[in-house]
């Protein structure tokens, strides 16, 4: 079946701009994870969704992040007024229910100039 | 404070060597979950396995297998007569989850490099 989707593949934006990264979780998962991967290190949690709602979002960096799921399947993750601290890879992980194993869609790579 | 900690950085083998990577974790918590994930240089995180913190039996799976000691907060995973498509950044990962939170914490992974 199809596993976790991520669009855009890479991302260039410019210092000071908006930009939405969206994940599509495996049909059926409720729950869904946005992490962050810097170059050389492991990735970073930043959000936990469970249906529609943010479970735990002790990880976002500040409130320029925030993360949204309406109808309990697609997600975004809002960035505003980008930095260039904010380029790394976002990846989505997605799990049946919060004690499943979560499997990880291929990341969006964002690049702030 | 949790955390993961995976001491090797990179590794090099040559090709049919075995090789173990290191993993040792902290927390307080009771109940949590084990896992390792590998990245080869596509980027996308390969589940392995995922053990939970009552199951300390070791585990084989062709030629990966996983050592979970509760005793010294260690998981290794070892491979076996490794290959070149072994070649990827390995991370040991440690899951809690409570009823306000679940999150996965990534040690900063060790990368294997496998050569003919």
């Amino acid at each position: 079946g199809a596993g976790v989707s991520q669009t855009p593949s890479n991302k260039v934006t410019e210092k000071g701009k908006y930009v939405e990264l969206r994940c599509d979780p495996i049909s059926g998962h409720t729950a869904l994870y946005w992490y962050r991967q810097s170059l050389g290190q492991g990735p970073e949690f930043l959000i936990y969704f469970q249906g529609t709602g943010a479970a735990d979002d002790s990880g976002l960096p500040n409130d320029r992040f925030f993360a949204v799921r309406p109808e309990g399947s697609v997600s975004t993750l809002k960035i505003q007024r980008t930095e260039r601290g904010d380029s790394a890879v976002y990846l989505c992980a997605s799990s049946s229910d919060r004690a499943g194993t979560q499997y990880f869609g291929p990341g969006t790579r964002l690049l702030v100039l | 404070a949790q955390k993961v900690t995976q001491a090797q950085t990179e590794i090099s083998v040559v090709e049919k060597e075995d090789v173990t990577l290191d993993c040792v974790y902290e927390t307080r918590d009771t109940t949590y979950y084990l896992f390792w994930y590998k990245q080869p240089p596509s980027g996308e995180l390969v589940f392995l396995i995922r053990r939970n913190s009552f199951d300390e039996q070791n585990e084989i799976s062709g030629r990966y297998s996983w050592n979970f000691q509760k005793s010294t907060s260690s998981f290794n995973f070892t491979i076996t007569a490794s290959q070149v498509v072994d070649s990827a950044v390995y991370f040991c990962a440690l899951e809690l989850f409570k009823t306000s939170y679940d999150k996965v914490i990534f040690g900063p992974g060790t990368s294997l490099s496998v050569i003919p």
